[in-house]
């Protein structure tokens, strides 16, 4: 089976401060991708990477940025945590597509909180 | 960018009646996928739809692609327990990159 670590399950932080959420997997996929959760608005790309030192912007880069150095680790990063950055953060991680989408394998979540 | 609208936001209903919850997009959708989030869990893939009018099944799930590929539906016949949660339908466009879109989803709750 596929096992998609995230570092934290709960993280509580302070305004300004930067924030590093983690995330690993174990099965050698090319693309990972982070989401926000938040009620009523589903999950949201925030960024994903086809590989390793690539990265693309998803739909709400603004205030993130994010770190490939290897294939199974994609860290997020929040440049200056501010308190709309509150929410539930999903990593993912998926196969490349070649023809056919790949189901994406999700982590189990880090809730933080921005105080 | 693209946009999948997911309806409704919420369902209750008593154990043993049926369930459907409706996706739409304003834009032609190469292939649309459909995960399952428990309470508490994290989303897990249930089915991929590829073909214009494709319909398949997993047992009481029954999962369909509309013929114009803008569309889909998941429909749960005699609803269990088993089944809350929020399902998400998520969609691929055309434009051959690998980022999805997500529903915003639609939770399930089941009265025994």
């Amino acid at each position: 089976d596929v096992k998609v670590t995230q570092s934290s399950r709960y993280l509580v932080k302070r305004t300004g401060e930067k924030v590093f959420l983690e995330c690993v997997q174990d099965m050698d996929h090319e693309n990972m991708f982070w989401y926000r959760q938040d009620p009523g608005l589903g999950l949201r790309l925030i960024y994903f990477s086809y590989d390793v030192k690539m990265k693309e912007k998803g739909d709400i880069p603004e205030g993130y940025s994010v770190s490939r150095e290897k294939k199974e680790r994609f860290s997020l990063i929040l440049e200056s945590a501010s308190t709309n950055q509150t929410s539930m953060y999903l990593c993912a991680s998926s196969l490349p597509g070649q023809g056919v989408r790949q189901p994406q394998h999700f982590g189990d979540g880090t809730r933080l909180s921005i105080l | 960018g693209q946009q999948v609208m997911q309806i409704p936001q919420y369902q209750h209903v008593q154990e043993g009646e049926d369930f459907t919850t409706y996706c739409n997009s304003s834009t032609t959708l190469s292939n649309i996928q459909w995960y399952k989030q428990r309470p508490g869990g994290h989303p897990v893939f249930l089915i991929q739809l590829v073909k214009s009018g494709e319909v398949k099944k997993q047992k009481r799930l029954t999962f369909q692609f509309g013929e114009a590929k803008k569309n889909s539906s998941l429909h749960i016949t005699a609803t269990q327990t088993t089944d809350v949660g929020t399902y998400f339908c998520a969609a691929f466009s055309n434009f051959g990159n690998e980022k999805l879109t997500f529903g915003t989803g639609t939770r399930l709750t089941i009265i025994p």
